[in-house]
């Protein structure tokens, strides 16, 4: 059972250099979303997609852009990596549930650095 | 602004001791969840409490939700060195079903 699956789960990158995170899902979910996670800082909301070919802004989208051409995908792309991006990208999925309960699922995290 | 707070922020006890951890909000919960995180992973969900007042048990950890739904208490019984990891709440605020917001978190150390 794969779950929620992210690659790279590693990656230096220079300033100024893109890259792309893929998370993929094989659970049939909805929702999917993409956190940053920094020390002291918790869990913030980059972006989060409601269904296959949409996407919304979260807590902090600056510099970020994603897209989810299918149900099983959600990818987070970085135009121009900068140091302030250095941090652990979450990738979740989640099937909505009566009364607001349903259970987001994480992927194992991606480490990316920023130099 | 930080929607929830999450107290303390650091918790290094022994063995054997109880604990409690707090995660207040001046806003109301539509429901919130505690998740336990270890390091190198995601967050792992133990709990989900929707009615205020509700407690729910799960073998030595014990979840309390406010009865103004505004607050959670997390009381683990006899920790163990198992026990250590990040425990994050987290909760749809503002009546939208789509965004789970999340505290910072209580780090949570059981040393044997």
């Amino acid at each position: 059972n794969a779950g929620v699956t992210q690659t790279p789960k590693f990656r230096v990158l220079k300033t100024g250099q893109s890259m792309t995170l893929l998370c993929a899902q094989d659970m049939n979910h909805e929702y999917m979303y993409w956190y940053r996670q920094d020390p002291g800082m918790g869990l913030r909301l980059i972006h989060y997609s409601v269904g296959e070919g949409t996407t919304a802004k979260g807590e902090v989208p600056d510099g970020y852009n994603v897209s989810r051409l299918k149900k099983q995908n959600f990818l987070l792309g970085l135009e121009s990596a900068a140091p302030s991006q250095t941090s652990v990208y979450f990738c979740a999925s989640r099937e909505p549930g009566r009364r607001y309960t349903g259970e987001l699922f994480f992927g194992e995290g991606s480490r990316l650095t920023v130099l | 602004t930080q929607l929830l707070e999450q107290s303390p922020q650091f918790l290094s006890i022994q063995e054997g001791e109880n604990l409690t951890v707090y995660c207040n909000s001046s806003s109301v919960f539509s429901s919130l969840q505690w998740y336990r995180q270890e390091p190198g992973e995601g967050p792992v969900l133990l709990v989900t409490v929707v009615t205020g007042g509700e407690v729910k048990k799960l073998k030595r950890l014990t979840f309390q939700f406010g009865d103004a739904r505004k607050d959670s208490s997390l009381h683990i019984t006899a920790a163990q060195p198992g026990d250590t990891g990040l425990y994050l709440c987290a909760a749809i605020l503002g009546g939208s079903n789509y965004k789970l917001t999340f505290g910072k978190g209580t780090l949570l150390t059981v040393n044997p």
